[in-house]
């Protein structure tokens, strides 16, 4: 089956960029999004098709996918950007979420 | 505003079975397909299930692929999730999703609060 694998944390200081990355077998060819989940809270979407923006999503995250790599990019990270991300893509109709990865802004 | 409320989750003995669902407002329910999530308790996010807005196309995972059933009414803008033969690894929050196509094959852009599923003796 297929797999998405993310780092399990990254660690930012107030104002710095975040970067996380998504992998999985010839993820370029596939559309990813991204989704944020603080704690107790549903997930949000902010992040698809690879690099666009749903309204009400802040500038500061981007997006991009090439190759086998996915990644989320948070520029200018504030401290309410601390939350767990997931990278998600679609394989043979069957939606398959990455492992997760905790950004703590320290 | 979109809302999804999903319901019908609780304490059930291994080996049985739940049927959970979730009511949709705030948009044409029969435009969208539909999906189901779980999370188990401190762990990440797992697709479950999706279905296209018409039911014609729907989608397992492997992990419950012959045991559960997704369904919808549209009629009832209404989304449903039969379980059977539950494990203690179908413990979890089942979170409704709507997805932003007509087939499930996009991005998830409202979630519901979840409802909890807990399987024990």
């Amino acid at each position: 089956s297929y797999e998405l694998t993310q780092p399990p944390s990254v660690s930012v200081s107030p104002g710095q960029t975040a970067t996380i990355s998504c992998s999985g077998d010839k993820l370029g060819n596939k559309y990813a999004c991204w989704y944020q989940q603080k704690p107790g809270q549903s997930p949000v979407l902010v992040i698809y098709q690879d690099t666009k923006r749903p309204s009400g999503i802040p500038e500061r995250f981007s997006g991009s996918n090439s190759g086998t790599t996915a990644t989320l990019t948070i520029s200018g990270t504030q401290a309410m950007d601390e939350a767990d991300y997931y990278c998600q893509a679609w394989d043979s109709s069957t939606g398959v979420f990455g492992t997760g990865t905790r950004v703590t802004v320290l | 505003e979109v809302q999804l409320v999903e319901s019908g989750g609780g304490l059930v003995q291994p080996g049985r079975s739940l049927r959970l669902s979730c009511t949709a407002s705030g948009f044409t329910f029969d435009d969208y397909a539909m999906h189901w999530v779980r999370q188990a308790p401190g762990k990440g996010l797992e697709w479950v299930s999706g279905i296209s807005w018409n039911s014609a196309s729907v989608a397992y995972a492997d992990s419950v692929q012959g045991r559960f059933t997704i369904s919808r009414d549209n009629a009832k803008n209404s989304l449903y999730l039969q379980m059977n033969s539950l494990r203690a690894d179908d413990t979890a929050l089942y979170y409704c999703g709507k997805d932003t196509g007509l087939v499930p094959a996009a991005p998830i852009d409202y979630w519901g609060q979840g409802t909890l599923v807990t399987v024990s003796s």
